[in-house]
């Protein structure tokens, strides 16, 4: 059974870091692409960032470009978001998200149940 | 980047009947690259459709969906009860991945 499990959210002032983690189980973790998702309390969904197989593609949403780093450690089963300069409209529930396929940039089949992030002094 | 709008964004309907759900696209899609998410409340997204038509591992026939280019549907042919949720497109076509606003399917 596939699991992911999203850890790491909580309550940061603007300005600040926190990282998130996704542990992820049940499939070969190296054979995919992984993202994160977030989406605002009451809101639609936002991709925020995507990783390839190998680390070798990353995406970002121009939202958190210069801000947020993806990465994974295959090792591990691990998926990472490391945020700085958090602001009040990243507040969401993040979730962590399986590609179908190895390079990142398709559609998600399983999800996290999220973990929540509140930017906010 | 390319923008999703769905349409309506609310949709009152009872069990039984037959919803149709719209996403229309800022742009050509890609090789029809688009899916379909349902999210209840409290829950992660689940995924219903991909490459336009092509159901999910486990979904129910009742779901289908259609389109090319900039104009998709997700159609519910008889609503059951616990079809009443929130439905998401979302395009995989071009960089980045993009998401509609979504469609909430309500009880009349």
């Amino acid at each position: 059974e596939v699991q992911l499990v999203e850890s790491g959210g909580g309550l940061v002032q603007p300005g600040r870091s926190l990282r998130l983690s996704c542990a992820a189980s049940g499939f070969t973790f190296d054979d995919y692409a992984m993202h994160w998702v977030r989406q605002a309390p009451g809101k639609g969904l936002e991709w925020v960032s995507g990783i390839s197989w190998n680390s070798g593609s990353i995406g970002y949403a121009d939202s958190v470009k210069g801000r947020f780093t993806i990465s994974r450690d295959n090792a591990k089963n691990s998926l990472y978001l490391q945020m700085n300069s958090l602001r009040a409209e990243d507040t969401a529930l993040y979730y962590c998200a399986k590609d179908v396929a190895a390079a990142h940039g398709y559609y998600f089949d399983y999800w996290g149940q999220g973990t929540l992030v509140t930017v906010s002094s | 980047e390319i923008v999703l709008t769905q349409s309506p964004a609310t949709l009152s309907l009872s069990p039984g009947e037959r919803a149709t759900l719209s996403c229309g696209a800022s742009q050509s899609v890609s090789s029809s690259y688009l899916a379909w998410y349902q999210q209840k409340p409290g829950l992660a997204p689940r995924l219903l459709i991909y490459d336009a038509s092509s159901r999910a591992t486990g979904i129910p026939d009742r779901f289908s969906g259609s389109g090319s280019g900039t104009d998709f549907t997700l159609t519910i042919s008889r609503l059951e009860p616990e079809d009443f949720a929130v439905y998401y497109c979302q395009q995989y076509g071009s960089s980045p991945v993009t998401f509609g606003q979504g469609t909430k399917l309500e009880i009349k």
